[in-house]
């Protein structure tokens, strides 16, 4: 059974550093894994999709690595703004088509 | 229950038909949100409920779809008239506040 974990639950930093947010997975199986973006209240926004044949994705300053096979993908967040502050959300989509979540990293910037 | 139960899991339409999709949240969530995944890409956002109100409806196309959250009913989410680019997984989730999401197993809609 797919299990999805993030960590940290939470996590604070100060703007203008990077920083990296942690998803693993314990069946390396994946069609593809996706990074999203919540705010309070709203819905998901999809930052990343990674396909299970690629290794990396970038858009602007946010680059999402996939290691299959040791069931790790990391969102990195270059130079951090306080618009940043979210939830980012990690969601697996098994070969089966069954999407699995991980409950998420609340990331703080302080201004 | 302690999961979003989403109803029916395969629905077949004929082009021109209606579709209807229900979502039952987990019980005290306050926030609904439904989303369409097309072909395994990319979720897009439709709408999301507060309660029985609408919380935001950004991402919901003006014609054809419709939504509802009513009090001690399942919410629904409602396409008149469907096109075949209607095709689509369409999930549900729900959250108590701005976190712990969970995500109901999707509708697979075919519209033929």
């Amino acid at each position: 059974k797919q299990e999805v974990t993030q960590i940290p639950a939470a996590l604070s930093v100060p703007e203008g550093e990077n920083l990296v947010l942690n998803c693993s997975f314990t069946d390396s199986a994946i069609y593809n894994l996706q990074w999203f973006r919540q705010d309070p209240g709203k819905g998901l926004t999809s930052l990343l999709l990674i396909q299970s044949s690629q290794r990396e994705q970038t858009s602007g300053r946010l680059n999402a690595s996939l290691d299959k096979s040791s069931g790790r993908s990391t969102l990195y967040i270059a130079a951090s703004q306080p618009g940043d502050s979210a939830t980012y959300l990690c969601a697996v989509m098994n070969r089966d088509d069954k999407i699995i979540f991980g409950k998420g990293t609340r990331l703080h910037i302080l201004p | 229950g302690e999961e979003v139960a989403q109803t029916p899991k395969h629905l077949v339409r004929g082009e021109g038909q209606k579709a209807k999709l229900y979502c039952a949240p987990i019980k005290g969530h306050s926030y609904v949100f439904w989303y369409q995944q097309v072909l395994k890409n990319e979720f897009k956002f439709l709408i999301s409920f507060q309660n029985e109100n609408v919380f935001d409806e950004t991402g919901m196309p003006k014609e054809r779809f419709s939504a509802k959250c009513l009090p001690n009913s399942p919410c629904s989410l409602e396409i008149q008239a469907t096109k075949l680019e209607d095709s689509a997984v369409y999930f549900c989730a729900s959250s108590q506040t701005a976190s712990g999401y969970t995500f109901g197993s999707g509708t697979r809609l075919t519209v033929v």
